[in-house]
């Protein structure tokens, strides 16, 4: 069974430092997408990517967030300078050509 | 808007019981999934629909597209099946829309 891996599973940052989020997805697969959860809520839509650059972002995808896949296999999510709120289990995901979506095991983000 | 809404949002069963949670959207969609998240955090992918019924073992999709109205069942429960269930739905815009989730849980 194909999987998405994520690294790493729980990181604790102080405020104002930055974060760097790393996913491998799947390698035949050609959307990927960060959500994030904040605990106790729904999961909330990021970012998806498509062909190397953003195809869509929500408004809480502002410019403290920027996404890249720098060597054609990683697909990292970068938080320039973290605030409490951002902490949240983040997820990447991929999804294959029959629009099944896989999701990582999640990056559990605590800003202190 | 685009909404996706669960019902209910906990419950509990007995072992055994035949399991209906049910997911309705606010507007047409390309397809709709449902998911499951277990306790750790992980999230699977169950079963993805566009239409009609689909099963996998213990488990069982169903989609009203008139009705804008989705069913996952679980026949025979069991403790192991005791997760968060969550239906996310794609309004064609090629991203999910998370619903709420229903925590789940099968008593011995």
């Amino acid at each position: 069974e194909p999987e998405v891996t994520q690294t790493p599973s729980h990181q604790v940052t102080q405020m104002g430092q930055e974060v760097i989020l790393r996913c491998v997805p799947i390698s035949n697969h050609l959307y990927f997408y960060w959500y994030r959860q904040i605990l106790g809520q729904k999961v909330e839509f990021l970012v998806s990517f498509y062909n190397n650059e953003i195809s869509e972002k929500s408004e809480i995808f502002d410019d403290q967030f920027s996404v890249e896949r720098p060597d054609g296999s990683n697909f990292t999510l970068k938080i320039r300078s973290t605030k409490l709120e951002d902490s949240a289990m983040y997820f990447c995901a991929s999804r294959a050509p029959g629009n099944t979506i896989y999701f990582g095991e999640g990056s559990w983000l605590t800003v202190v | 808007k685009n909404e996706v809404e669960q019902s209910p949002q906990n419950l509990t069963a007995q072992e055994g019981e035949f399991i209906t949670i049910n997911c309705s959207y606010s507007v047409g969609i390309s397809a709709l999934h449902w998911l499951q998240q277990h306790p750790g955090g992980g999230i699977v992918s169950l079963f993805m629909l566009s239409s009609g019924k689909k099963k996998h073992g213990r488990l069982i999709a169903t989609i009203n597209i008139q009705e804008k109205h989705s069913s996952l069942h679980i026949t025979a429960s069991h403790p192991r099946d005791s997760a968060v269930y969550i239906c996310a739905v794609d309004f064609g815009n090629e991203k999910l829309t998370f619903g709420t989730g229903t925590r789940l849980t099968i008593i011995p």
